[in-house]
């Protein structure tokens, strides 16, 4: 399958912005997808991007893609408790290719 | 609306037994899909479907197989189960159209094999 890396934690405090970085491999991709997995739950999906897309924002979300680094980011803005969870990036290559990455354990610190 | 639902939520085999697991949705999606989610590593693409009647292997498809006799169900299968297969399985779908189409999940059977 394709290549598609997220580092393992993050750890941030309660009100500051979050980072969640991941780079993949194949550029023919379509779309760019972000989840979030709450424990003991399935995915659930936050926001996506299409390729000839720079940024989305939506609300307390940010996402970056450069698509010449092969690089996408979210942002999420003022992190609550609440966020706290596993955010997968995911890349979509074709009609049923979907491929993601490791997943970003993501805590919040009060 | 359910959405999509997993049936068992846990379940522990011996090696060489046999299980299936049903998904089921009522939303009407044309794709179904099945995946397995292993610490340290993304959800792997098992089999999926694109449509009743229908399965393709993806990823990794060795070890099970699939039917989708019926629209809303997907079952996935282990005839002889073996300990490299104990993980979280997730089952989703989506709506057949272009876009990003935005694939449900369910919440998942958790499988271990002793």
């Amino acid at each position: 399958g394709e290549d598609v890396e997220q580092s393992l934690f993050l750890s941030v405090r309660e009100g500051d912005s979050s980072v969640i970085n991941c780079t993949y491999t194949d550029s023919s991709s379509t779309y760019l997808y972000w989840y979030k997995q709450e424990p003991g739950a399935g995915l659930q999906l936050l926001t996506y991007i299409f390729s000839n897309m720079d940024m989305k924002q939506d609300q307390r979300l940010t996402v970056l893609l450069n698509k010449k680094d092969k690089h996408l980011s979210l942002r999420i803005a003022d992190t609550q408790t609440g966020d706290s969870a596993i955010y997968f990036c995911a890349e979509r290559t074709g009609a049923n290719n979907l491929f993601f990455g490791t997943g970003t354990r993501l805590t919040v610190i009060p | 609306n359910a959405g999509v639902t997993q049936t068992p939520k846990f379940r522990v085999l011996k090696t060489g037994q046999s299980m299936t697991l049903l998904c089921a949705q009522d939303m009407n999606h044309e794709y179904m899909y099945w995946y397995r989610q292993d610490p340290g590593m993304g959800l792997r693409l098992i089999h999926y479907s694109v449509g009743e009647g229908t399965t393709a292997k993806g990823e990794v498809p060795d070890g099970y197989n699939v039917s989708r006799l019926k629209k809303q169900n997907f079952l996935l299968g282990l005839e002889s189960a073996a300990p490299s297969q104990t993980s979280v399985y997730f089952c989703a779908s989506r709506p057949l159209g272009q876009g990003a189409d935005e694939q449900y999940f369910g919440p998942g059977t958790r499988l271990t094999v002793t």
